[in-house]
């Protein structure tokens, strides 16, 4: 099993729609967790941590289940601009080094 | 966010040559750096982690002879790839750590093409 499963999509949006991306891990004594954004031939870009208690950044929110062992991303109001490739990451221990799922590709058409 | 250099951005060299990449902070310390290669439609792979002032810790399965770090101040970090070989093109991208933080900030990555 993948330390971290991530469905690699496309996942085809129009406009203005809600998506919802889901990432699994396999080790629970995971510390920390992120979502990253890369965008085609460029590095990933932090776009969000993600804590216990969920956290909302604009249109963009992180969600953590510890029992399932899941995080998710929503993003509301699609833009065309948020096409690209989402990368779960996890540390498995804090401060150590990161493991990345192999994305999930997002299409937001007109 | 922290900002991470990368240099060269892209390069190109023949069979057998070395070239060297580096990685600064810009705006922070980093104690620790690491180094990842990414194939085409591919996850990133960590390549290892680079401690100022020590010896890098190398992923399995990759040549410490071959990929040779150097960390030797906060702000900077080399990766340099010796005797190239075209298997060996691929975006090497490097990540810094800020400080007593658990981010990981990114470089723009470095595209390699071995002829």
């Amino acid at each position: 099993r993948k330390e971290v499963e991530q469905d690699p999509g496309p996942f085809n949006v129009p406009e203005g729609a809600t998506v919802a991306f889901n990432c699994t891990y396999s080790n629970s004594a995971s510390q920390s967790f992120f979502w990253y954004r890369q965008d085609c031939r460029k590095e990933p870009k932090l776009l969000m941590s993600v804590y216990s208690s969920g956290n909302e950044d604009g249109r963009f929110t992180a969600q953590l289940n510890r029992a399932s062992q899941y995080i998710s991303l929503l993003i509301r109001d699609s833009k065309l601009s948020d096409s690209a490739t989402y990368l779960c990451v996890v540390n498995p221990s804090f401060r150590q080094k990161l493991v990345f799922g192999t994305g999930t590709r997002l299409l937001v058409s007109p | 966010g922290a900002v991470v250099s990368q240099h060269p951005s892209w390069v190109i060299c023949k069979s057998g040559t070395s070239v060297k990449i580096e990685c600064r902070s810009l705006d922070f310390q980093a104690t620790t750096m690491f180094w990842y290669r990414q194939f085409p439609k591919q996850s990133l792979m960590l390549m290892a982690t680079s401690n100022e002032g020590s010896k890098a810790t190398y992923e399995q399965g990759v040549e410490k002879d071959k990929f040779l770090i150097n960390h030797a101040s906060l702000t900077l970090s080399t990766l340099t790839v010796t005797s190239a070989h075209p298997e060996d093109s691929s975006f090497y991208i490097c990540s810094a750590r800020d400080g007593g933080r658990d981010e990981q900030y990114f470089g723009p990555g470095t595209r390699l093409t071995v002829t």
